[in-house]
């Protein structure tokens, strides 16, 4: 089944404590992007991969990092993270950037 | 910079009515795309329709329509016969394309809309 697989579901952790949520999808698209959902502000895209080792910052990538070294996988990196990336994320994935976005079914981060 | 969005929080329908919901787009880019992405309770995405912008012609999906005003920068989506499935948050996305027709990579999403379908 083709499909992008994001983990944990669910996260609580603490300040300071490094983490990282992966993404994997099994559809060979060379695309793939993360993005954070807050009320009242949508989906802000943090980062986005055109190819393998291209990475770029997308509208909010403060306080993130985030690698490409295979085609099928985009992890999201928090070095020390900070109650004001308590958020939903979303990894998303696509052959060409302009087609439709496989999405994953989201991380729910809270950071205390 | 692209800024997309979307005037209404929350709108509501009565199921088998009609409802529009709104989205505007800033950009000076001539070449671009526009989705509508569907977030039922399960948090899931779904696109629902998509448009370039160098076609005039409306996308239609089935019951979803979308009404595509170039000059004012406008992207609705139109639901006929609404269901109870319907009952969503919506997003318009704007990613705007080189001349060469390659993409940015950037995609930018509106605030959302919350549609609520009303038995």
């Amino acid at each position: 089944e083709a499909q992008v697989t994001q983990n944990p579901r669910y996260l609580i952790t603490v300040t300071g404590k490094k983490l990282t949520v992966t993404c994997s999808q099994n559809m060979n698209h060379e695309y793939m992007s993360w993005y954070r959902q807050d009320p009242g502000l949508g989906l802000r895209q943090i980062y986005y991969s055109m190819n393998v080792e291209v990475t770029d910052k997308g509208d909010v990538p403060e306080g993130y990092k985030v690698s490409r070294k295979e085609k099928r996988n985009f992890p999201l990196i928090l070095e020390s993270p900070s109650p004001n990336q308590t958020s939903l994320y979303f990894c998303a994935s696509s052959l060409l950037i302009d087609e439709k976005l496989f999405f994953g079914s989201g991380t729910q981060l809270s950071v205390l | 910079a692209q800024t997309v969005t979307q005037s209404q929080p929350e709108m509501s329908v009565q199921e088998a009515e009609t409802v529009t919901l709104s989205c505007t787009y800033d950009t000076s880019e001539n070449n671009y795309y526009l989705f509508w992405y569907k977030q039922p309770p399960s948090r899931q995405m779904i696109l629902v329709i998509r448009q370039e912008a160098y076609k005039q012609q409306n996308a239609t999906e089935n019951r979803f329509s979308v009404n595509f005003q170039k000059a004012a920068k406008s992207f609705s989506l139109k639901i006929s016969d609404s269901q109870l499935g319907d009952t969503a948050m919506y997003f318009c996305a704007f990613g705007a394309l080189r001349a060469g027709g390659t993409s940015y990579g950037k995609l930018t999403f509106g605030q959302g809309t919350i549609l609520t379908v009303h038995p």
